[in-house]
């Protein structure tokens, strides 16, 4: 079984400033992890995701994640908020091909909400 | 490619009615997802079907609700009574093996009065 846990419902930063939006995950298999945003009244967006490749990821917009196994940790980053970035993200956790029936299950965690002031 | 197509985009109905979502996922993409996303309970999987047969559906709520796919591009959700505790967004996604990536709809906003 597969669990995330983001840590802080809610972040606030400054334009320009960094943002660091920490999750960590629970998984009986090696994992696929992935961001996604939520912007006001619209679908999920991937922001980036890791598939056991590179443990550091880049993704879309200047985010970036480190998968650290040792910390059971997939933690987003980026160096310099901009307002655009206020939004819902999403860490979620899921099986490839080693989780047999549980292929493509994802499990979210409960989110966190950014808000960038200027 | 247009992304997964969600209908409607919103719906307002009576507790008692019956209500249809409808998606319309990736073409090729092989996987189909049904979640639901209140404040309460964030994202919740419904259920989710690999090449049109239904693999999980654990996480329907009751005898209410129901889903089918028919085939590769198209899925509906069905809820039957509706109650005002179903209002909620609910979202469709597709993936395939190949991509690893799910792929969301722009959901529907329910509200059940």
């Amino acid at each position: 079984a597969q669990s995330v846990t983001q840590l802080g419902s809610h972040v606030s930063v400054s334009e320009g400033a960094l943002v660091l939006l920490r999750c960590n995950y629970s998984s009986s298999v090696p994992p696929y992890l992935f961001w996604y945003v939520q912007y006001p009244n619209q679908g999920l967006q991937l922001l980036l995701k890791y598939t056991s490749a590179a443990t550091l990821v880049k993704g879309i917009n200047g985010f970036e994640a480190e998968f650290k196994k040792s910390e059971t940790s997939f933690h987003l980053t980026k160096p310099s908020a901009h307002m655009s970035d206020a939004a819902e993200y999403f860490c979620a956790v899921s099986v490839g091909f080693a989780g047999g029936t549980s292929y493509g299950k994802l499990t979210f965690g409960q989110g966190t909400i950014l808000t960038v002031h200027p | 490619d247009a992304g997964v197509i969600q209908s409607p985009r919103h719906e307002v109905t009576e507790m008692g009615q019956e209500v249809t979502l409808r998606c319309k996922p990736i073409s090729g993409h092989d996987y189909l997802f049904w979640y639901r996303q209140t404040m309460m309970r964030g994202l919740e999987l419904l259920i989710y079907f690999n090449n049109n047969v239904p693999i999980d559906d654990s996480g329907m709520p009751e005898d209410r609700f129901s889903a089918k796919m028919p085939n590769a591009s198209f899925s509906t959700l069905k809820i039957q009574p509706s109650e005002p505790r179903d209002s909620a967004v609910y979202f469709c996604a597709s993936s395939s093996p190949y991509t690893d990536t799910q792929y969301f709809g722009p959901g529907t906003r329910l509200t059940v009065l």
